[in-house]
């Protein structure tokens, strides 16, 4: 399976907090992509990052990639109660006959307690 | 609003119904897909077009599931005789392949509940 599992399943931080969450992943990837999701919603794009690319930032999200290590870690700096959801990474296949889907994992759900 | 659509975004059925849902991309975009998502878990591919072609189905998607994009622009998945292991949010997202990125655009969902 090519699926990214993230880590931990469950994350519990007070407000003004940092969250980091994990991913990691089995095979090689053209680049990987953490959405978010709210309770019962569709899912948000949050960030892309290429293989070519090691770190990057929008405003308090900041993503790192290592593809030595086949893993990727979200980190929302000063969390906000209004963070609170499920964040999933989701890998690309690059090989032709997977082109365009995503895996997913299973997420982590993320709650910041006001 | 110019993002994703998908109707209806809750149905409820019985086992044994069809159900059929639509899902109404970004105007732009060329490149459609469904994916199933039962809860703790995340999304599931099912299928995905490229503009009106179907370029990959997942084993996931049994014969009892169809899916067209007609003119290449909205699409609609159909199941049919459901049964209660279809209950799950049906999920849709579009985006536009031949950007250096490309990056799915999700729509809200469709809730299936099968009693």
């Amino acid at each position: 399976s090519q699926q990214g599992e993230e880590d931990p399943q469950a994350l519990s931080i007070q407000e003004g907090e940092n969250a980091t969450m994990n991913c990691s992943y089995k095979t090689s990837i053209n680049n990987l992509q953490w959405y978010r999701q709210n309770s019962g919603r569709g899912l948000v794009h949050l960030i892309l990052i290429r293989s070519n690319e090691r770190e990057k930032h929008s405003g308090r999200l900041r993503v790192t990639l290592d593809t030595s290590k086949k893993s990727s870690s979200l980190l929302i700096t000063a969390s906000r109660a209004a963070d609170t959801a499920s964040y999933f990474c989701a890998t690309d296949g690059n090989r032709g006959s997977t082109l365009g889907r995503l895996y997913f994992g299973r997420g982590t759900q993320l709650t910041v307690w006001p | 609003d110019t993002g994703v659509s998908q109707n209806p975004r809750h149905k409820i059925t019985k086992r044994g119904q069809n159900v059929t849902f639509r899902c109404d991309p970004i105007s732009e975009h060329n490149r459609l897909y469904w994916y199933r998502q039962t809860l703790g878990q995340g999304p599931e591919f099912l299928t995905y077009f490229q503009n009106e072609a179907q370029l990959e189905k997942s084993r996931l998607l049994s014969d009892r599931f169809s899916a067209e994009r007609p003119k290449g622009s909205f699409s609609t998945l159909e199941i049919q005789r459901t049964e209660q292991g279809d209950s799950a949010m049906y999920l849709c997202a579009s985006s536009f392949q031949g950007r250096a990125t490309d990056t799915q655009y999700f729509g809200p969902g469709t809730r299936l509940t099968v009693l």
